[in-house]
Formats: structure tokens, C-alpha cells, sequence
């Protein structure tokens, strides 16, 4: 089945203690892309990939980081979380940008 | 950048009506998806649609490009299609940046 996996669904953690999302397609996209979604915000950006070793920053790009070493994955890294980045956090992925895109099932994540 | 703008932001509706969710953007747009989120925190997508008239069952949508708007359209609504409908873009600039609007949170009620 085609699909964009995320791992964990849900992790509480604490401040400061580094950690990553993972984000899989079977697709074989080109394009990846992360986004955080807060009540009446709506989603925003934070990371983009364009192919393998091609990430840009989105909107909200502060706080994270990414890496594209294989065409299929797509990890989001925070490596000092804060309680602000409590969020639930999206993949998506489409063959190209600018084409359709194709969400994960989110990532809800809370920083206490 | 480029600016997203979504009516209305709620709306209720009665089992069997209809409605329109409209989406405003500022510039011109290289993508424009409908999605629906339903209650469960999932991301559905409905239409890919940049330009034209595209239709699948209860729901059809349309993008007037030059105009810069796109509209969603539910017939006969019924009650799971209620949660929140986003429309996204990619504008022009070539930075393959994709912006959400708001939303519309709809409740469809029995």
C-alpha cells in the first residue's frame, strides 16, 4: 500500500532532550516536506526536500533539523526542544514539487 | 509571501444541505489542494486542482486562477463530512513552499 509512515504518533518528553521524528514513503517521491500544526494557525512549513541531499527552509524553520540521505526518508530533528514547539507535526510527500502532495497520519508532540 | 485566506472559518449545516468553502490567494499559484481533516487529526486530500472544474461523488471544486480564488463545493452534506476543509498553494517563485490557509471548520449535524 502507498503511504507516508511517521514515527512515534505520540511523544511526551521534556526540555531539552533531543529527538526525531521519522518520516518514511514507499512511493519514491522526490519531494518531502514537515509541517507543524497549531490551533487556529492552520499548517506551516518548516522543512522542504527536493531530492536527496536538497533540503530548503519552510516558514518555521527554527528549532529543527532535517536530513535527506535516502530518497525515502525524512527525519525531523529537534535537537533542544522547547515547550513552544508542542505541536502536531506532518510529512507529506509528492512525486515532484509542486505536485500533489500526500500527508502522514501526524506526530503529536508535546514538550513539558 | 504569498497569502492564503479561507470563508468562512465555521459553518454549521443541517444532514442533506449544501455549501461553498471558498479560498482567496494573493499571488499566482503553481498548486492548489483542497484537504480535509476529520475529527481524528487525519489529512484526506480531495482535489488537486490548479486550474479548471474537477468533480468526484458529493463533492466538486473549482479554481479560477486568473482570479485567484478556488471553491469547494458539498452537496447533500453528510455528517462525516464534518472537520476542518484546508485549501494549500505553491506559488510561482520556484521555492516549492507550500502555504495552508486557516481553515473552515465545518459541523454537520443529524
Amino acid at each position: 500500500e502507498a503511504q507516508v509512515t511517521q514515527n512515534p504518533r505520540y511523544l511526551i518528553t521534556v526540555t531539552g532532550k533531543k529527538l526525531t521524528v521519522t518520516c518514511s514513503q514507499n512511493m519514491n517521491h522526490e519531494y518531502m516536506s514537515w509541517y507543524r500544526q497549531d490551533p487556529g494557525l492552520g499548517l506551516r512549513q518548516i522543512y522542504y526536500s527536493m531530492n536527496v541531499e536538497a533540503t530548503d527552509k519552510g516558514d518555521v524553520p527554527e528549532g529543527y533539523k532535517v536530513s535527506r540521505k535516502e530518497k525515502r526518508n525524512f527525519p525531523l530533528i529537534l535537537e533542544s526542544p522547547s515547550p513552544n514547539q508542542t505541536s502536531l507535526y506532518f510529512c507529506a510527500s509528492s512525486p515532484a514539487g509542486g505536485l500533489e502532495q500526500f500527508f502522514g497520519p501526524g506526530t503529536r508532540l508535546t514538550v513539558l | 509571501g504569498i497569502q492564503v485566506e479561507q470563508s468562512p472559518p465555521d459553518l454549521i449545516l443541517q444532514e442533506g444541505a449544501n455549501s461553498t468553502l471558498r479560498c482567496n490567494f494573493s499571488d499566482s499559484v503553481n498548486n492548489l489542494q483542497w484537504f480535509h481533516q476529520n475529527p481524528w487529526g487525519q489529512l484526506i486530500n480531495l482535489f488537486y486542482i490548479p486550474s479548471g472544474t474537477k468533480q468526484n461523488g458529493r463533492l466538486s471544486a473549482t479554481t479560477v486562477a486568473t482570479e485567484r480564488y478556488s471553491l469547494l463545493y458539498i452537496s447533500s452534506s453528510q455528517t462525516t463530512d464534518s472537520g476542518v476543509y484546508f485549501c494549500a498553494v505553491e506559488g510561482t517563485s520556484g521555492t516549492y513552499k507550500y502555504i495552508f490557509g486557516t481553515g473552515t471548520r465545518l459541523k454537520v449535524l443529524a
